[in-house]
């Protein structure tokens, strides 16, 4: 069965890059027809999708965050990533990874089990 | 961008009652691409319903979800104890992904 696992600083200094990897096992990151996201959720708040990776390598981002957002992909690895880049106080939040499946289609059906990022000098 | 609002934003029910969950899109929203999640305290969100109708692996047939265009409803026909929790809706379009504000169910 899929998993998905992010991983990466917990603590991000302001105005640095926050970088983070899902890694993905029990399945292959370029099996066709899915999109890999990433979302986050400040605490006590509601989810935020950031933007997602289609197999192909294709990106989409939140307009909201464009300017500042870059997701890539390493399939020799099975894993894609991450980067915010100026990051403030407002970007402290859990962030998800998640795949949409087959047969839901452009629904996130598999998620990792997030991974807190505080941003605080 | 298309913005989802969802109400109310607390429901306080008693196990056994039904509950009724509204998302309101700003515009119309293919129903293909409407979905629904449940997420408990210190957990992952779980995808309930897809296609703005259709139960995703495992999930009880207590959870329906119904709705076209811009209005859209979740359905819980009987509330466990394991359902209370908070859920929102998503939709997909124009390669954008966008999230309500959430309903938290809570224990009346």
């Amino acid at each position: 069965q899929l998993q998905l696992q992010e991983s990466g600083p917990g603590l991000v200094k302001p105005s640095e890059t926050l970088s983070l990897t899902c890694s993905v096992s029990g399945g292959s990151f370029s099996s066709s027809s899915h999109y890999w996201g990433w979302i986050r959720q400040p605490p006590g708040k509601g989810l935020e999708w950031i933007g997602s990776i289609f197999y192909t390598g294709s990106t989409y981002y939140n307009p909201s965050l464009k300017r500042r957002v870059t997701m890539s992909e390493d399939t020799s690895k099975n894993q894609f990533s991450l980067k915010l880049t100026s990051v403030t106080a407002a970007d402290t939040a859990v962030y998800y990874c998640a795949r949409t499946g087959t047969p839901s289609g452009v629904a996130f059906d598999i998620w990792g089990q997030g991974t807190m990022v505080t941003v605080s000098s | 961008e298309i913005v989802l609002t969802q109400s109310p934003g607390t429901l306080s029910l008693s196990p056994g009652e039904r509950a009724t969950l509204s998302c309101r899109a700003s515009q119309s929203v293919s129903s293909s691409y409407l979905a629904w999640y449940q997420q408990k305290p210190g957990q992952a969100p779980r995808l309930l319903i897809y296609g703005a109708s259709t139960r995703a692996t495992g999930i009880p047939d207590r959870f329906s979800g119904s709705g076209s265009g811009t209005d859209f409803t979740l359905t819980i026909s009987r509330l466990e104890p394991e359902d209370f929790a908070v859920y929102y809706c998503q939709q997909y379009g124009s390669s954008l992904w966008t999230f309500g504000q959430g309903t938290k169910v809570e224990i009346k």
